[in-house]
């Protein structure tokens, strides 16, 4: 079945330091890609998403590019705050209506001022 | 992006009592309703779907007379967990999926609840 492996965590990075978070996905057909972030005690906020292959997803200074030749999904951003100390989830969605979101284990992230 | 919304927030009930949870999609029509339960530190897992008016599909090893799920209009979905026991203290997470009657920004995107703690003590 689909299913998605993301890097264990957590990982904990100085503020202003670069990051990434790879994920990668087995799927058949074309799914569509997402990071999800959770922040502490809340539910799950989507952050990006892509479509279709070489789209580029981003938001808030976070970015990652639908990967076909790899199947994979990598979330980047150039220079991380405090404020993004969060978990993060990738996930796929392969079809419409009833197919429920497929997500990986979570990376949580601590921004260390 | 579109709202849904969870209530309670948090909960304590004590053993042996019934406990219900509502999610509702706030300004779009949800075909679909997904029931999530994550424990400390872990992912989703996946309960189950609930289409509505019809009854719900669940994931293997969820027991479907413990968590009643009922869809009874495309903005609202419940969970009750019944003779609730201390083991059924988690995370429980709706999302909803926008279907073809609603708008086209939120076709087949699927928004998440901000999630429901339940203590059982």
């Amino acid at each position: 079945g689909d299913s998605v492996t993301q890097m264990e965590g957590p990982v904990t990075l100085s503020e202003e330091a670069c990051l990434t978070i790879n994920c990668t996905y087995t799927a058949t057909g074309y799914p569509s890609l997402f990071w999800y972030v959770q922040y502490p005690g809340e539910g799950l906020q989507l952050l990006l998403k892509a479509t279709k292959a070489d789209d580029k997803g981003s938001n808030k200074g976070f970015e990652a590019t639908y990967r076909k030749e790899t199947t994979s999904f990598h979330l980047e951003k150039g220079s991380v705050q405090v404020s993004d100390s969060a978990v993060y989830f990738c996930a796929l969605s392969a079809g419409l209506g009833n197919t429920p979101l497929v997500f990986g284990k979570g990376t949580r992230l601590s921004v260390i001022a | 992006g579109a709202v849904v919304s969870q209530h309670p927030s948090r909960v304590i009930c004590k053993s042996g009592t019934s406990v219900k949870i509502e999610c509702r999609s706030l300004d779009f029509q949800a075909t679909t309703m997904f029931w999530y339960r994550q424990f400390p530190k872990q992912s989703l897992m996946l309960m189950a779907t609930s289409n509505e008016g019809s009854k719900a599909t669940y994931e293997q090893g969820v027991e479907k007379d413990k968590f009643l799920i009922n869809h009874a209009s495309l903005t609202l979905s419940t969970l009750t967990v019944t003779s609730a026991h201390p083991e059924d203290s988690s995370f429980y997470i709706c999302s909803a999926r926008g279907g073809l009657s609603g708008s086209s920004a939120h076709y087949n995107e699927q928004f998440f609840g901000p999630g429901t703690r339940l203590t059982v003590l």
